[in-house]
């Protein structure tokens, strides 16, 4: 009964490849959400969808696409991945855009060698 | 622009002592302020919130009390447990119309010896 849930939880993978990293909530929740923690603990958001649609779209590369075939559902896909991209890869929803609370899923940990 | 300030850490204290975790923002309106906390390998949770001056929100014996004159809203606990070993992040949203982000600080990592 995972609420926001994340796959893979555990990413390791080799510069100059494409990744993806799937969300899911079970919360009937109309927005959602990816944010960036990088090795500091240091939390930003990157994207947020409301109702399949892209609402914020924060200084983030190119290489960098979310999509959401539905409203439950906000994957990041991320190409040629960089050194720098290793971070850990936070989802999270809410009920409406801007509504405060928001709940996070587990996180992605992904290593770029 | 909108930003949140905590106090670096890490901090460490014995099982029992009080805990105070400094925290300021800047907004241009009036933001809803929040405390998350992750533990160890997990995301993060929300501890508490208060979205008005003078506000206190609580939740497991911790609480903060929002407040607009010193832009502030520290986070408290009497009496800490081993188990509030974890990393406890500000936040702010401030809704523009209906959008609005959340808006971290950097986070405080607290360690509680036995």
């Amino acid at each position: 009964d995972t609420a926001v849930s994340q796959t893979p939880k555990y990413l390791v993978t080799q510069m100059g490849n494409d990744k993806s990293i799937k969300c899911e909530q079970n919360l009937g929740h109309d927005t959602m959400y990816w944010y960036k923690q990088d090795s500091k603990k240091f939390l930003k958001i990157m994207f947020s969808y409301n109702n399949k649609e892209l609402i914020i779209n924060e200084t983030v590369p190119n290489r960098f696409s979310p999509k959401s075939p539905d409203k439950a559902h906000l994957n990041l896909h991320i190409n040629s991945l960089e050194l720098g991209d290793s971070a850990v890869y936070f989802c999270a929803s809410s009920p409406q855009t801007g509504t405060e609370t928001q709940y996070f899923g587990p996180g992605t940990r992904l290593l770029v060698l | 622009g909108d930003s949140v300030t905590q106090m670096e850490g890490p901090v460490t204290l014995s099982e029992e002592a009080f805990l105070t975790i400094n925290c300021t923002y800047t907004a241009t309106g009036y933001p809803s302020l929040f405390w998350y906390v992750q533990y160890p390998g997990e995301g993060l949770q929300l501890l508490l919130k208060a979205t008005k001056a003078d506000d206190k929100g609580s939740n497991k014996g911790f609480e903060a009390t929002y407040r607009k004159e010193t832009t502030s809203f520290h986070l408290e606990k009497g009496s800490v447990q081993v188990s509030d070993s974890a990393v406890y992040f500000c936040a702010l949203i401030l809704l523009r119309g209906s959008q609005g982000n959340l808006i971290f600080g950097k986070g405080t990592k607290l360690s509680v010896k036995p």
